[in-house]
């Protein structure tokens, strides 16, 4: 069966700019939550969203947001970028919420703030 | 913040040769998990030990896990090439559903 699909796998943006990041989970994986990955701060939980509802937020600045559709794609969404924002965005599918085992990562969408 | 801490941070070693990444925890877990990564890509999920279980094989691989001194460690035995990757250690966080992972042991495995 399919993996975990992130798209783009590459983005480069201007600070200032905004920009939305897309994750198809595996078929019949209603949960899925986003991690940011920087060399700095190595990988952070950015948030978790199942049945279309957020059930989880990382230690991340309001800038920074998600949603879940009916099919369980989700997008991630980071306005008026900044350069700290440059990172390896992966995302993570799971059939169960509740508890973290089983999850099915992406190859993640790398993002560039210039 | 880093629940997770790995230790050491890089390892070299020969083809044949075992591994050994140790990784320590603050808080009390559920279970632990440990993932791989290939230069900059997605994580690959290797195993998941239980805070119930002292020890757990894979193939290859072999964990441990001490809650009393809040530790684990992953054995990789008979390494290959293959293996180079980066190793991370994973915790569920205190919310029950995060996970919280460490630093990452880098692996280079020498044919």
């Amino acid at each position: 069966k399919a993996g975990v699909t992130q798209t783009p796998r590459y983005l480069i943006k201007t600070r200032g700019q905004q920009v939305t990041l897309s994750c198809s989970p595996i078929s019949g994986h209603r949960s899925v939550s986003w991690y940011q990955q920087t060399p700095g701060q190595g990988l952070q939980f950015l948030f978790e969203y199942f049945s279309e509802t957020q059930r989880n937020k990382g230690n991340f600045p309001g800038r920074f947001s998600g949603r879940q559709f009916s099919n369980s794609r989700s997008e991630m969404n980071v306005s008026t970028l900044e350069l700290g924002d440059s990172a390896l965005y992966l995302c993570a599918s799971s059939p169960i919420f509740g508890t973290p085992a089983g999850y099915t990562f992406g190859s993640g969408t790398r993002l560039t703030v210039v | 913040s880093q629940q997770g801490e790995e230790d050491p941070q890089a390892l070299s070693i020969q083809e044949g040769e075992n591994a050994t990444m140790n990784c320590s925890y603050k808080t009390s877990i559920n279970n632990l998990q440990w993932y791989r990564q290939n230069s900059g890509r997605g994580l690959v999920h290797l195993i998941l030990i239980r805070s119930n279980e002292r020890e757990k094989h894979s193939g290859r691989l072999r964990v441990t896990l001490d809650t009393s001194k809040k530790s684990s460690s992953l054995l990789i035995t008979a390494s290959r090439a293959a293996d180079t990757a980066s190793y991370f250690c994973a915790t569920d966080g205190q919310a029950g559903t995060a996970l919280i992972f460490g630093k990452g042991t880098t692996l280079s495995v020498s044919s």
